[in-house]
């Protein structure tokens, strides 16, 4: 059971447009919700994170939306580059969650042509 | 600067054989975390530690052992390698408390192949 979501798998966008990454999670009790991005025979490396007690996280391009009611996330990429090729994977941890655990999503595969 | 690193980067091991996994942090987190990569998987925890001495099963442990002799070490061991243990490992270590408690920091990856 996978216990976060992400879609789609694969996305395609041009230069300049913006990405749209979705990512869903069944525990109500996960409370930080970080965005690692992955390049090619790289290791991840955090992006972006929120916590819910807000439902919005800029950083630069990068934005977090994030309904707590419908459990859901998503990452906006404005203006999106070719440098922005990646794969982008959401990921959860619980208030309490022994060791700081993080629980990844199968990650989204972005792709952005100039 | 702080890092995380893993040895080897590649290994090519035979199918039965023992193999070792290495990594190697400096950044005096307490937790560490042993990590596999597959294609349509993502990344899945197979061990993690709160410090030295302590290790614990993640989601996948079957077929795995760790070892966390000191704060900076972290082993991953297959004492009898399968071919379906084939993958992408890394490390990862964190803060166990303070502002970037949650945050993960990865090493480079190892990369095994079980003929």
């Amino acid at each position: 059971q996978q216990q976060v979501r992400q879609s789609p798998q694969s996305l395609t966008v041009w230069e300049g447009e913006t990405a749209i990454l979705n990512c869903s999670y069944e525990d109500s009790t996960f409370d930080y919700f970080p965005w690692y991005w992955q390049f090619p025979r790289e290791s991840p490396a955090l992006l972006i994170a929120i916590r819910p007690v807000s439902n919005k996280k800029e950083d630069g391009r990068f934005t977090i939306f994030f309904n707590k009611r419908e459990k859901k996330l998503s990452l906006h990429i404005t203006d999106s580059q070719p440098g922005d090729s990646a794969t982008y994977f959401c990921a959860a941890s619980g208030r309490g969650s022994s060791g700081n655990k993080l629980i990844f999503g199968i990650g989204t595969l972005l792709s952005v042509k100039p | 600067e702080a890092a995380v690193t893993q040895s080897p980067r590649n290994k090519v091991a035979v199918t039965g054989g023992k193999v070792t996994l290495s990594c190697n942090q400096t950044n005096n987190h307490n937790n560490m975390y042993w990590y596999r990569q597959d294609t349509g998987h993502g990344l899945r925890l197979i061990h993690y530690s709160y410090g030295a001495g302590s290790t614990e099963k993640g989601d996948i442990p079957d077929g795995y052992k760790a070892s966390r002799p000191s704060q900076e070490n972290f082993s991953l061991i297959l004492e009898l390698a399968t071919p379906s243990q084939t993958s992408v490992y890394f490390c990862a270590s964190g803060d166990a408390l303070g502002v970037n408690q949650d945050t993960q920091y990865f090493g480079p990856g190892t990369r095994l192949l079980v003929l």
